[in-house]
């Protein structure tokens, strides 16, 4: 079974603040991405990165950044937290860069920022 | 960039009626277009998907079309039952990259 787990599933932050939201996958998969979830708005992708030191902008990536140091670990980073990031946050894996597979998402971080 | 659209936004059916979800999609490119369910408080989980090259594709109570002609695409569940309550979301490819387009999700309810 895919594990796809996310650092925490409720965080709450200060404006100004950074912010670190960790991912981590245990298949061994090459794509990752980042997504943040609002009523009504869907799930809009921030960033992804398909191989280790390797990141894309998605539809969103405005106030954020992205790490990849080791293949199962993707991380997001908020540089400085405003209020109009309180969101829930998913992280995703997939197989392969070149074909389209199913995406395995995380649990989710509930962000809250103050 | 590719621009998904769904419809309806809520869906509300009586438990053992069909329910059916359509989406629109924009990039003529697009070859790949799953369905993801996400339940209360739960992570979305994939429920179907299909490929260009096939027009329909079925699994139990669940079914796929695909009209790439006109770049539209629908779920159809037959015989909703109460835990099929959910949010759905269609999604489709970007070309270039292997990352996916969502559609804003339909939150359907089957009422007992």
């Amino acid at each position: 079974d895919v594990k796809v787990t996310q650092s925490s599933r409720y965080l709450v932050k200060r404006t100004g603040e950074k912010v670190f939201l960790e991912c981590v996958q245990d298949m061994d998969h090459e794509n990752m991405f980042w997504y943040r979830q609002d009523p009504g708005l869907g799930l809009r992708l921030i960033y992804f990165s398909y191989d280790v030191k390797m990141k894309e902008k998605g539809d969103i990536p405005e106030g954020y950044s992205v790490s990849r140091e080791k293949k199962e670990r993707f991380s997001l980073i908020l540089e400085s937290a405003s209020t109009n990031q309180t969101s829930m946050y998913l992280c995703a894996s997939s197989l392969w860069r070149t074909a389209i597979y199913e995406q395995y998402f995380g649990p989710g971080t509930r962000l809250t920022v103050t | 960039g590719e621009n998904v659209e769904q419809h309806p936004s809520t869906l509300s059916v009586q438990e053992g009626d069909s329910a059916v979800i359509k989406c629109t999609y924009s990039d003529s490119a697009s070859n790949y277009f799953p369905w993801y369910k996400q339940e209360l408080g739960k992570r979305p989980q994939l429920i179907i998907d299909i490929r260009s090259n096939v027009g329909e594709k079925k699994d139990q109570r669940i079914a796929v079309t695909l009209n790439k002609t006109a770049k539209h695409f629908s779920l159809h569940i037959t015989e909703t039952q109460p835990e099929d309550s959910a949010v759905y979301f269609c999604a489709a490819t970007n070309s270039g990259y292997s990352t996916l387009t969502f559609g804003k999700g339909t939150m359907l309810l089957v009422s007992p």
